[in-house]
């Protein structure tokens, strides 16, 4: 599975666009990006997932260049209800069960 | 109302105690998994089922075990092995037809061990 980095950390203020960058340099061909959402003691939301160029949905877009080895999450107008952790995670579309690799994700903390 | 229901929401035990987590679902999806996570720290996973009967171990399965003899129910039993039996653990499931990385989490059950 291609090991991931994001931020440790991120701030921001309401209504502002975050946008939150993950490295996958060794990402393989077949492996698609997908992100997640956690908040404190609930289990983590899948939010979008994507193999290249843009993916937008009602929530959020993922931008990913044609080398393909980052990927970034936009969140358009952030609230205060964004506030979570945010989890990249990389590997291949199987169709079947297979082992999802959690990271540390980045911990956004939006404020007034 | 379809999702995954995990219970309790709290657990406490002592120490050399086994003790049995339930997770059910009524997505009607094949595979099944058990995380676990740490404070401050990313998921774990301890075991998966891609199939009723069968499951397979993840990177954190010792002192663990588990069962799946329906589609519906994935019973993680923490033993008196486990070192470190005190987290926050996470049920969750996925249907072939999808991308397998798109899960459905249960709401959890926060293990305490003293």
């Amino acid at each position: 599975l291609a090991k991931t980095t994001q931020p440790i950390s991120m701030d921001s203020y309401e209504g502002q666009e975050v946008n939150i960058t993950c490295s996958h340099n060794n990402i393989a061909t077949n492996d698609y990006i997908t992100w997640y959402q956690q908040f404190p003691s609930q289990g983590p939301r899948f939010i979008i997932q994507g193999y290249k160029t843009k993916v937008t949905n009602e929530v959020a877009s993922l931008f990913i260049p044609a080398d393909r080895k980052s990927s970034t999450l936009s969140l358009p107008r952030v609230s205060l209800s964004d506030t979570a952790v945010y989890y990249c995670l990389v590997g291949p579309y199987t169709g079947t069960a297979s082992k999802l690799t959690f990271g540390t994700g980045t911990r956004l903390q939006v404020t007034l | 109302d379809g999702g995954i229901t995990q219970s309790p929401k709290y657990l406490f035990r002592k120490e050399g105690q086994n003790v049995t987590l339930s997770c059910e679902q009524n997505l009607n999806h094949d595979a099944m998994y058990w995380y676990r996570q740490d404070p401050g720290q990313g998921l774990r996973l301890i075991y998966y089922s891609q199939i009723v009967n069968d499951f397979q171990k993840g990177d954190i399965a010792e002192g663990y075990s588990v069962s799946r003899e329906k589609k519906e129910s994935f019973p993680l039993t923490v033993t008196s092995a486990q070192k470190n039996p005190t987290a926050f653990y996470l049920c969750a499931s996925s249907s072939p037809g999808t991308a397998s990385y798109e899960q459905y989490f249960g709401p959890g059950t926060r293990l305490t061990v003293t």
